[in-house]
């Protein structure tokens, strides 16, 4: 039974571009949650989406949008990127009322 | 603000001794709390969950004590091995469609 999976592993973009990364939770979930990790600190929380809506929201700002398929599969898009965006996404999944599985994330490096 | 703080400065401990470590919070109301094993260039792992009605919970060598009158969780690890080296994270959740918290984290290495 496979686990999260996240694709890329690494990505490397520059200022202003944009970016997505994909995910696809652990057979069963049908929640998917996203986090970006900077070095030294702990998970922050983007958004979660369920049944193909987005239905949480941390503090990130409209250039961090997503998407969920009716696969439960999901896309994390970033546009006009900074170099604070530099930091590993993770992907994590779950179903209701359950703890989440994550993924081991793609490592974004902006120049 | 919410808060959550854990032990900032790494832990060093001999093996086979006790591991502590600590999660404190303000400013919130947990339904909830988690935590996650993290090793490096890896995602977290899920370890124990607690609720705001239990005190304690077990599973195998970890324990975890969850305190909602000091606002404080303690995580332990008995005979500690170098194998437990990793960073911890303890996470907060609401409850149902509320979004989970993480702390900064704890690193700990277990030295032989």
């Amino acid at each position: 039974d496979a686990g999260v999976t996240q694709s890329p592993t690494h990505l490397i973009k520059t200022r202003g571009q944009q970016v997505t990364l994909r995910c696809s939770p652990k057979s069963g979930h049908d929640t998917v949650s996203w986090y970006q990790q900077a070095l030294g600190q702990g998970p922050q929380f983007i958004f979660q989406y369920y049944e193909e809506e987005e239905r949480q929201r941390g503090n990130f700002p409209d250039r961090f949008s997503g998407h969920q398929f009716p696969n439960y599969s999901s896309e994390l898009n970033v546009n006009a990127l900074l170099l604070g965006d530099s930091a590993l996404y993770l992907c994590a999944s779950s179903l209701m009322g359950t703890a989440a599985h994550f993924g081991d994330g793609t490592r974004l490096s902006i120049l | 603000s919410q808060k959550i703080e854990q032990n900032s400065e790494a832990l060093n401990i001999q093996e086979g001794k006790t591991a502590t470590l600590t999660c404190n919070y303000t400013n919130y109301s947990p339904a909830y709390l988690q935590w996650y094993r993290q090793d490096p260039g890896r995602g977290p792992v899920f370890l124990l969950l607690i609720r705001e009605n239990e005190k304690e919970k077990r599973k195998e060598r970890l324990k975890v004590t969850f305190d909602t009158t000091l606002k404080q969780s303690l995580f332990h690890i008995t005979a500690s091995q170098p194998a437990d080296s990793a960073t911890y994270l303890c996470a907060l959740d609401r409850g149902g469609y509320q979004k989970v918290t993480f702390g900064t984290g704890t690193k700990l290495q277990v030295i032989p």
